[in-house]
């Protein structure tokens, strides 16, 4: 069974500060790494993958990834009160059998 | 440029009854899924389409079948609703291959009483 694991939360941050999220995954053969965000009421959208070790850079988002220890995290820096919301880390492994989601991390930005 | 369409986007079932939710997507993607989402359980997959003619079994797949259609239609069927069937479900397409990112359409809440 695959497992993708993240902190339900909710994560509270300062607005302008750097909010943290984390994701550990059980597949060891998983290729493809997502992060979706989610608005209440509103369906997920994608704002960054990850295929490869280290860190890849969006705007004010970092992906980074660490293969060895099954671990993917997002960082969203000079946080606005327009982030607040669930972020879902998704994973995809081996097989043609979509994606496999971890239960979302609530994040909320305080102005 | 639509996207994925599903509808409805509401429905209230009693125990028993059917329905078939649609979704189409005009994005000329291989791959079709249909999730659940359920507070606390977060996005499971219940069936997928990896191709025009196929479908699989998901992580979730008791109570319901599915019909690709053809590339664009994928739709979700429910023979006999439950209680335990009460969730949002959203349908996503992909292009296939291992950067499979997953385009989602807008839900349907489905409430059985």
């Amino acid at each position: 069974q695959k497992e993708v694991e993240q902190n339900s939360g909710p994560l509270s941050v300062p607005e302008g500060a750097i909010a943290s999220l984390n994701c550990t995954y059980s597949d060891r053969v998983s290729q493809s790494f997502f992060w979706y965000r989610q608005y209440s009421g509103k369906s997920p959208e994608l704002i960054m993958s990850i295929y490869s070790n280290g860190d890849k850079e969006d705007g004010r988002f970092t992906a980074q990834l660490n293969k060895a220890s099954q671990y993917v995290s997002l960082l969203i820096r000079d946080s606005q009160p327009s982030d607040s919301a669930t972020y879902l880390c998704a994973v995809r492994g081996g097989g043609a059998d979509g994606l496999t989601f971890g239960k979302g991390t609530h994040l909320i930005i305080q102005p | 440029n639509a996207g994925v369409t599903q509808t409805p986007k509401f429905q209230v079932l009693k125990t028993g009854q059917s329905m078939t939710l649609q979704c189409a997507q005009d994005m000329n993607h291989n791959s079709m899924y249909w999730y659940r989402q359920d507070p606390g359980m977060g996005l499971r997959l219940i069936y997928y389409s990896a191709s025009e003619g196929t479908t699989d079994k998901g992580e979730v797949p008791n109570g319901y079948n599915v019909s690709r259609l053809n590339k664009r239609e994928f739709s979700l069927r429910l023979e006999s609703a439950a209680p335990s069937q009460t969730s949002v479900y959203f349908c996503a397409s992909s292009e296939r291959g291992f950067n499979e990112k997953l385009f989602f359409g807008s839900g349907t809440q489905l409430s059985v009483l």
